[in-house]
């Protein structure tokens, strides 16, 4: 059975800092990987996808990696703003895709300006 | 739509009462997903269907909870005899088959027993 931890639970940082988050499963067999934000109060909003053959995505400031020999994902976000701050989700959808996300319980960052 | 749309937004009832709670997905997407998240918590997951079967719906935490799909679209998730602990914000996401695709996520019901 698929987990998805994500390291660390919360995290502040000072504006224009570089941070990296964490994100590892336990089974390899992953068809993608789907990094989401979430601001209080409100839904999912999706902001990188890779798939299993890729090792990285990239959208503006951020960067996604992928290591599906170690399970593991990284998020990157580079010169970080105090429009950052919101909880990081990351959710891996197994081999076949017939099956749920399954999701870590996030990363809260804030940035501090 | 442009989105998934989940209605209604925000939803007080009694406890012991029946609620009803809509989703729905982006057109076109196959797959469509329940989870629910408490306040402060992860998110849980509570159903999955694929066009209108329900591969897994393991994660149903009692027999109060029911959901169908009709038309590969719209999906309700419906609530039994409500209680307190089933107060949370219940999302729903679509997507579309395939590797390289992104599921999207309603803004949520806000579900509050009182």
């Amino acid at each position: 059975k698929q987990e998805v931890t994500q390291i660390p639970a919360a995290l502040s940082v000072p504006e224009g800092e570089n941070l990296v988050l964490n994100c590892s499963f336990t089974d390899s067999a992953i068809y993608n990987l789907q990094w989401f934000r979430q601001d209080p109060g409100k839904g999912l909003t999706s902001l990188l996808l890779i798939q299993s053959s890729q090792r990285e995505q990239t959208s503006g400031r951020l960067n996604a990696s992928l290591d599906k020999s170690s399970g593991r994902s990284t998020l990157y976000i580079a010169a970080s703003q105090p429009g950052d701050s919101a909880t990081y989700l990351c959710a891996a959808l197994s081999l076949g895709g017939n099956t749920p996300l399954v999701f870590g319980k996030g990363t809260r960052l804030s940035v501090i300006a | 739509g442009a989105g998934v749309s989940q209605s209604p937004s925000n939803k007080v009832t009694e406890k012991g009462k029946d609620v009803e709670l809509r989703c729905d997905p982006i057109s076109g997407h196959t797959a469509l997903y329940w989870y629910r998240q408490s306040l402060g918590q992860g998110l849980e997951f509570l159903i999955y269907f694929q066009g209108n079967s329900a591969p897994d719906k393991s994660g149903l935490p009692s027999d109060r909870f029911s959901a169908e799909r009709t038309g590969g679209s719209v999906s309700t998730l419906t609530i039994q005899r409500t209680q307190q602990e089933d107060s949370a914000v219940y999302l729903c996401a679509s997507r579309k088959t395939g590797a390289n695709t992104e599921a999207f996520f309603g803004q949520g019901t806000r579900l509050t027993v009182v």
